[in-house]
């Protein structure tokens, strides 16, 4: 079964900063998501990455299956941006049920 | 397309009290989820199905929970007898599987539910 470790646990960062946020996982995977949570609570998903690198707007995710570790990256940080992101893995490999990281809070301030 | 759509949005209910959480899924979608999530636990699956069939129902906590999938475009979770540990955010997420790869999942806004 995978186990998902994600850090940091709560991010804080000025407007602007670039920012990482880290996910490791411990079992092989055919897909990692990324989802973030808005304050309100709503849930989107980001990302979903196979290998390689994707980009959406100030968004990036790379990941490295090799080393079965993940990044998420937001380039020009803005208040916007303060969310739970969430780092999910499938269960086993070739599964549909996900195990989720317990998330990393990110706070911009402005 | 109008997204997952989950209800009630909030439900507040007394101890002991049956509650029915509803969803209906993006149409078009063939596996659908759903989720509980709490400050200790954080998000954890309950129960899957595809194509209306469930197919890991492991985390499910105890007989009191059950859920349904009578078609494609409805699913219930249903809490019998409820209690004050059940209280938190019940997400419902669906899916178009077309290979083992291409999974992305679509959230719905949650059901807030208050057990007292």
């Amino acid at each position: 079964k995978n186990e998902v470790e994600q850090s940091p646990q709560n991010l804080t960062a000025q407007e602007g900063e670039f920012i990482t946020i880290n996910c490791s996982y411990s079992v092989g995977i055919s897909a990692l998501h990324w989802l973030q949570q808005h304050p309100g609570g709503g849930i989107v998903s980001l990302f979903m990455l196979s290998s390689g690198k994707k980009k959406h707007g100030r968004l990036i995710a790379t990941i490295n299956i090799q080393e079965k570790h993940s990044s998420l990256h937001i380039t020009a940080s803005h208040p916007r941006d303060s969310a739970v992101y969430i780092c999910a893995v499938p269960t086993n490999f070739g599964n549909e049920k996900l195990t989720f990281g317990t998330g990393t809070r990110l706070t911009i301030i402005p | 397309d109008a997204g997952v759509i989950q209800s009630p949005r909030h439900e507040v209910t007394e101890m002991g009290q049956e509650v029915t959480l509803r969803c209906k899924p993006i149409s078009g979608h063939n596996s659908l989820f759903w989720y509980r999530q709490t400050m200790m636990r954080g998000l954890e699956l309950l129960i899957y199905f595809n194509n209306n069939v469930p197919i890991d129902d492991s985390g499910m906590p105890e007989d009191r929970f059950s859920a349904k999938m009578p078609n494609a475009s409805f699913s219930t979770l249903k809490i019998q007898p409820s209690e004050p540990r059940d209280s938190a955010v019940y997400f419902c997420a669906s899916s178009l599987v077309w290979d083992r790869d291409s999974y992305e999942q679509y959230f719905g806004p949650g059901t807030r539910l208050t057990v007292t």
